[in-house]
């Protein structure tokens, strides 16, 4: 299964883009990208996925390398409520259904 | 109606007792998930249900029991676990279109259910 790998925390400045890496080396060809974010302890929430192209929704922006080994999630204007655990997910097709791997998630500390 | 109910939100149990964990959603998906997290550690994948059958177990330990009676129900049953299973038990869905509508398939986590093994 397709492993990815996160820096375990970042700062941000509110107001400030905050660009979250992952790597995802072993990625195969039609395995999807997706990122969560758990704030305490609540269920993680979806933010965005992609396969190859870049992504943008109205929370974030997905960018994912022509070699698909790594992507950056991008928050254009980081806010305090934005601090949470961010986990860069593969989701893995198998037995039928599919399997939803996470990474080990970075820390982001929005500060004002 | 865009939810999965987790219930109980606490539950404190001792080894030797027989409890169940309880999932619901009314969106119609067709899979559902059990993760376990450790606090400080990402959501582990211990089993997944599509369509109603038992599809993925991440060799979860047999005091873990899953079922699904029907598509919109999830439990986990719980019997003579032990101190290190105290946890975070998350329940998530996904509507499972088939691999040719996979674009746009994403999980919605319930808030899930904090266990305390005593």
């Amino acid at each position: 299964d397709a492993k990815t790998t996160q820096p375990p925390s970042m700062d941000c400045a509110e107001g400030r883009a905050a660009n979250l890496p992952c790597n995802h080396s072993t990625i195969s060809g039609n395995e999807y990208v997706y990122w969560y974010r758990q704030i305490h302890s609540q269920g993680p929430q979806y933010i965005i996925h992609g396969l190859k192209n870049n992504e943008t929704n109205e929370m974030a922006s997905l960018i994912i390398t022509e070699d698909r080994k790594s992507s950056t999630l991008i928050l254009p204007h980081a806010t305090l409520r934005d601090t949470a655990v961010y986990y860069c997910i593969v989701r893995v097709a198998t037995s039928g259904t599919y399997k939803y791997i996470f990474g080990t998630g970075t820390r982001l500390k929005v500060l004002a | 109606d865009t939810e999965v109910t987790q219930t109980p939100k606490h539950l404190v149990m001792g080894m030797t007792n027989k409890k169940s964990l309880k999932c619901e959603q009314h969106m119609g998906h067709r899979a559902m998930y059990w993760y376990k997290q450790k606090a400080k550690k990402p959501p582990e994948l211990m089993f997944v249900y599509s369509y109603e059958k038992l599809s993925i177990n991440e060799s979860v330990p047999s005091r873990f029991s899953p079922e699904c009676p029907n598509s919109s129900l999830l439990n986990l049953h719980l019997h003579a676990l032990q101190p290190e299973d105290s946890a975070l038990y998350l329940c998530a869905s996904s509507q499972e279109r088939g691999e040719w509508k996979a674009t746009n398939e994403k999980l919605f986590f319930g808030s899930g259910t904090q266990l305390s093994v005593l």
